[in-house]
């Protein structure tokens, strides 16, 4: 069965920290995601990757910065955390397959800042 | 900006009742996806409809994809508290993007 692994459920960290999540798939996908969902707003993209050491800005990538050097590994970074960034994260991975990307989640990251 | 209105966004019914939840866009996707998603946990995928008109059923859930490809629904029959969760429509753009575009969500719970 496909996998996609968040290292950390719950996290919690002071403002002001650098906060690193963590986002691991074993399906050999070429595309990751991170998102952050928010009480009615949905799901929002911050980054994404297409390819080993390639990324691109999502919707919301402000105070956000991504890494991806292995193609089974996607990390987050927020470099100053802030109470605003205290949200559910979730990570996923994506395939080509009968037209059209099947994504794939992982179970999340509930950080809170205070 | 593509985006994704879904409605309602909380429906709280008893078990047995019928229900639709819809998803509607001014833009035109290549494909629609739905998503279920329960508390602490990610979204999982439903199913996937790419070609305008087209109808999948899922056991007791029935999606469509409109004629136009710009707004999709979910229709559930005889609704059980198992059903209970987040549905969540996701629209892929043009040919070749990689990126989804997802509503807000309905909360759906189903009460016994």
């Amino acid at each position: 069965d496909v996998k996609v692994t968040q290292s950390s459920r719950y996290l919690v960290k002071r403002t002001g920290e650098k906060v690193f999540l963590e986002c691991v798939q074993d399906m050999d996908h070429e595309n990751m995601f991170w998102y952050r969902q928010d009480p009615g707003l949905g799901l929002r993209l911050i980054y994404f990757s297409y390819d080993v050491k390639m990324k691109e800005k999502g919707d919301i990538p402000e105070g956000y910065s991504v890494s991806r050097e292995k193609k089974e590994r996607f990390s987050l970074i927020l470099e100053s955390a802030s109470t605003n960034q205290t949200s559910m994260y979730l990570c996923a991975s994506s395939l080509w397959v009968g037209g059209t990307y099947g994504y794939t989640f992982g179970s999340g990251t509930r950080l809170t800042v205070v | 900006t593509q985006l994704l209105e879904q409605s309602p966004q909380f429906l709280s019914i008893q078990e047995g009742e019928n229900l639709t939840v819809y998803c509607n866009s001014s833009s035109v996707f290549s494909s629609l996806q739905w998503y279920r998603q329960e508390p602490g946990e990610g979204p999982v995928l439903l199913v996937t409809v790419v070609t305008g008109g087209e109808v999948k059923k899922l056991k007791r859930l029935t999606f469509q994809f409109g004629d136009a490809r710009k707004d999709s629904s979910l229709h559930i029959t005889a609704a059980q508290p198992g059903d209970t969760g987040l549905y969540l429509c996701a629209g892929r753009g043009g040919q070749g993007a990689q990126k989804l575009v997802f509503g807000q969500g309905t909360r759906l719970t189903i009460n016994p």
